[in-house]
């Protein structure tokens, strides 16, 4: 099956300073990506919407400017949380979808802002 | 907006009943509808899938059905393990969109 690779998987950092995530698909080219943010016990919110060679589609109350996409190839989006603080703090997922508009998720990455 | 409701939220078993997860949706055009399944401290994982123009989909012990008619779909979990004990999050596709909503999860414990 298709595999989504993220990196890194955890990360602890001081208040102000960015954080980037990457998000690969490893045996597939995906033109869209996604990035979600969970919080415990509760579904996947969608934050964006990353399509390659094009700027990322936000969802209502997500700020571009804080949270910056790059969808550079066929293969690679990262997420860059800029300035995090405590509050963003959670689990970010990404996703890749495949050419039969399949999505396939990764393993996640786990922010912990101090 | 469209909405994807889930129900239960919370469901146990005893190893080797069955399980049963229905949701609900409103966009008349959603056409694809996945099942997933997530494991504490992991990212979801794709179970199952199906799709607007089948109205039942199995996979070993797992079946997807779909009633269009009624907007809903539902999962159903057979001969269940005690490693089916996840959460498992239902989707729909929004319009002509590549988005998906998903429902809120239902936490399945499946009793040894």
């Amino acid at each position: 099956g298709a595999v989504v690779s993220q990196h890194p998987s955890w990360v602890i950092c001081k208040s102000g300073t960015s954080v980037k995530i990457e998000c690969r698909s490893l045996d597939f080219q995906a033109t869209t990506m996604f990035w979600y943010r969970q919080f415990p016990k509760q579904s996947l919110m969608l934050m964006a919407t990353s399509n390659e060679g094009s700027k990322a589609t936000y969802e209502q109350g997500v700020e571009k400017d804080k949270f910056l996409i790059n969808h550079a190839s066929l293969t690679l989006s990262t997420l860059t949380v800029t300035s995090a603080h405590p509050e963003d703090s959670s689990f970010y997922i990404c996703s890749a979808m495949t050419h039969q508009e399949t999505q396939y998720f990764g393993p996640g990455t786990r922010l912990l802002v101090l | 907006g469209e909405n994807v409701e889930q129900h239960p939220s919370t469901l146990s078993v005893q190893e080797g009943d069955s399980a049963v997860i229905k949701c609900t949706y409103s966009d008349s055009a959603s056409n694809y509808f996945p099942w997933y399944k997530q494991e504490l401290g992991k990212g979801p994982q794709l179970i199952i899938d199906i799709r607007s123009n089948v109205g039942e989909k199995k996979d070993q012990r797992i079946a997807v059905t779909l009633n269009k008619t009624a907007k809903h779909f539902s999962l159903h979990i057979t001969e269940t393990q005690p490693e089916d004990s996840a959460v498992y999050f239902c989707a729909a596709s929004i319009g002509g969109n590549n988005d998906m909503r998903f429902g809120a999860g239902t936490r399945l414990t499946v009793k040894p």
